[in-house]
C-alpha cells in the first residue's frame, strides 16, 4: 500500500535558527496536507498542496510540493519557541484515496 | 461554539472488557474517522464513515468496532480483542467532496487509553 516517509524524527534548534522537515511517497500524490500537533494537543491543519511544484507560504513557514507530486517539505525560518510540536504530513494518493500520514517530526527549540 | 467532542479525555480498560470511545460534532459534516497515535508511529487510521449508517475499515480495523447512527456522532469500541489497546485515540471529520477529492481534517482532543 501507499507509505509517506518523513524525515528527521527529531530536530533540535537553536532559537532563530531555520528547520526543515521532508515527506517523500511511495506513489504520485493527489494532494499533501501539512499539520501541526503541539505537545499535549491534536493536529492542525496547517496547508493543503495540490499542484505540482506548488509553493506557498504562511508568513516563517514554506510549503512545498515536488514536481513529480512524490515528495514535499516545510521549512521554517528563523524558529521561535512556538514552533515547537510534532509536524505531520499526509498525502492523499493511491488506488483507495485514503489519507495517508507521515511518522511526524518533533521539532524543539532552545531559547 | 463548532467543533468535535470527545470523552473521556482518560479511559481505562481492564483485561477482557469493551470500552467505548465518544465522539460528536456540531460541524455538520458528513466524514468521520478515528485514528491511533503511537509514539513516534504517526497516525493511524481505523474506521472511517461517510455518511450515515455506512463506515469502512482503515488500515488497523482488527479488534475494533464503531456506529454512525446519527451524522453527529461516530462512536469507537475497543474490544477485548484489541491485545495492545494503550494508545492515543483522534477523532476527526470533514466535509466529503467523493473520490479523488480532499478535505482538511478537524481533530478532537482525543481520549487517553490506557490497560490496568
Amino acid at each position: 500500500g501507499q507509505q509517506v516517509m518523513q524525515i528527521p524524527q527529531y530536530q533540535h534548534v537553536q532559537e532563530g535558527e531555520d528547520f526543515t522537515t521532508y515527506c517523500n511517497s511511495s506513489t504520485t500524490l493527489s494532494n499533501i496536507q501539512w499539520y501541526k500537533q503541539r505537545p499535549g494537543g491534536h493536529p492542525v491543519f496547517l496547508i493543503q498542496l495540490v499542484k505540482s511544484g506548488e509553493v506557498k507560504k504562511q508568513k516563517r513557514l514554506t510549503f512545498q510540493f515536488g514536481e513529480a507530486k512524490k515528495n514535499s517539505s516545510l521549512h521554517i525560518t528563523a524558529t521561535q519557541t512556538t514552533d515547537v510540536g510534532t509536524y505531520f504530513c499526509a498525502g492523499l494518493g493511491g488506488s483507495n484515496y485514503k489519507l495517508t500520514f507521515g511518522k511526524g517530526t518533533l521539532l524543539t527549540v532552545n531559547p | 461554539d463548532g467543533g468535535i467532542t470527545q470523552s473521556p479525555k482518560y479511559l481505562f480498560r481492564k483485561e477482557g472488557q469493551n470500552v467505548t470511545l465518544s465522539c460528536e460534532q456540531n460541524l455538520n459534516h458528513d466524514a468521520m474517522y478515528w485514528y491511533r497515535q503511537d509514539p513516534g508511529q504517526g497516525l493511524r487510521l481505523i474506521y472511517y464513515s461517510q455518511i450515515v449508517n455506512d463506515f469502512q475499515k482503515g488500515d488497523i480495523a482488527e479488534g475494533y468496532s464503531v456506529s454512525r447512527e446519527k451524522k453527529e456522532s461516530f462512536p469507537l469500541t475497543v474490544t477485548s480483542a484489541q491485545k495492545n489497546p494503550t494508545a492515543f485515540y483522534l477523532c476527526a471529520s470533514s466535509t466529503w467532496g467523493g473520490y479523488a477529492t480532499n478535505e482538511k481534517l478537524f481533530f478532537g482532543s482525543g481520549t487517553q487509553l490506557s490497560v490496568l
